[in-house]
């Protein structure tokens, strides 16, 4: 079974500070990586990509992967109240389905 | 900046009776998706489209379920009998390729409810 693994939360992380959301995942051919962004009673909103080991950055997301050790990370710098949400990790293993895990509730404490 | 629109926002149902859930993907997409979220749980995948086919399908995808692209621009979901069960939020998702790299982007939901 397929699996992605994500601490629930909720993460309390104070305004202007980093906020670190870690993943795991059991499919090791896995080839996509995705980090959502879900508000209380919305869809998923896609923030980062990432396909290749390394670091990926995108304004105040950084993205990190790590296949050897099955690991994918988000980063937001200078968290913002509007920041706070549900991050869902998400995982193409191979075709065409995403598999996301339950997600971390970020909690940005003005 | 083009996205995916669903249409009901909010449907309740009687269980048994049939739904369908419309979806319209971006424009230049080719492939489709169905995804279901129950209240509190994970989103999880229901079926892949591609060229009028279905590509993949999950364990939840059973024979009450079926999809449809009826014209060029409407993905359509329809559950013929409905059960308690069903209540969930089904989004629609589309993205421009397949496989590694497939970017899904999400519509913003039909919220179903059987009662």
């Amino acid at each position: 079974q397929k699996e992605v693994e994500q601490n629930s939360g909720p993460l309390s992380v104070p305004e202007g500070a980093i906020a670190s959301l870690n993943c795991t995942y059991s499919d090791r051919v896995s080839q996509s990586f995705f980090w959502y962004r879900q508000y209380s009673g919305k869809s998923p909103e896609l923030i980062m990509s990432i396909y290749s080991n390394g670091d990926k950055e995108d304004g105040r997301f950084t993205a990190q992967l790590n296949k050897a050790s099955q690991y994918v990370s988000l980063l937001i710098r200078d968290s913002q109240p509007s920041d706070s949400a549900t991050y869902l990790c998400a995982v193409n293993p191979r075709d065409d389905k995403i598999i996301f895990g339950k997600g971390t509730r970020l909690h940005i404490l003005p | 900046e083009p996205e995916v629109t669903q249409t009901p926002s909010h449907q309740v149902t009687q269980m048994g009776q049939e739904v369908i859930l419309r979806c319209v993907p971006i424009s230049n997409h080719l492939y489709f998706y169905w995804y279901r979220q129950i209240l509190g749980q994970k989103v999880e995948f229901l079926v892949s489209f591609y060229n009028n086919e279905i590509s993949e399908k999950s364990e939840i995808f059973d024979d009450q379920f079926s999809v449809e692209r009826p014209d060029g621009s409407n993905f359509t979901l329809k559950i013929r009998s409905t059960k308690l069960e069903d209540s969930a939020m089904y989004f629609c998702a589309s993205s421009a390729t397949s496989g590694g790299g497939n970017e899904q982007f999400f519509g913003p939901g039909t919220r179903l409810t059987v009662l």
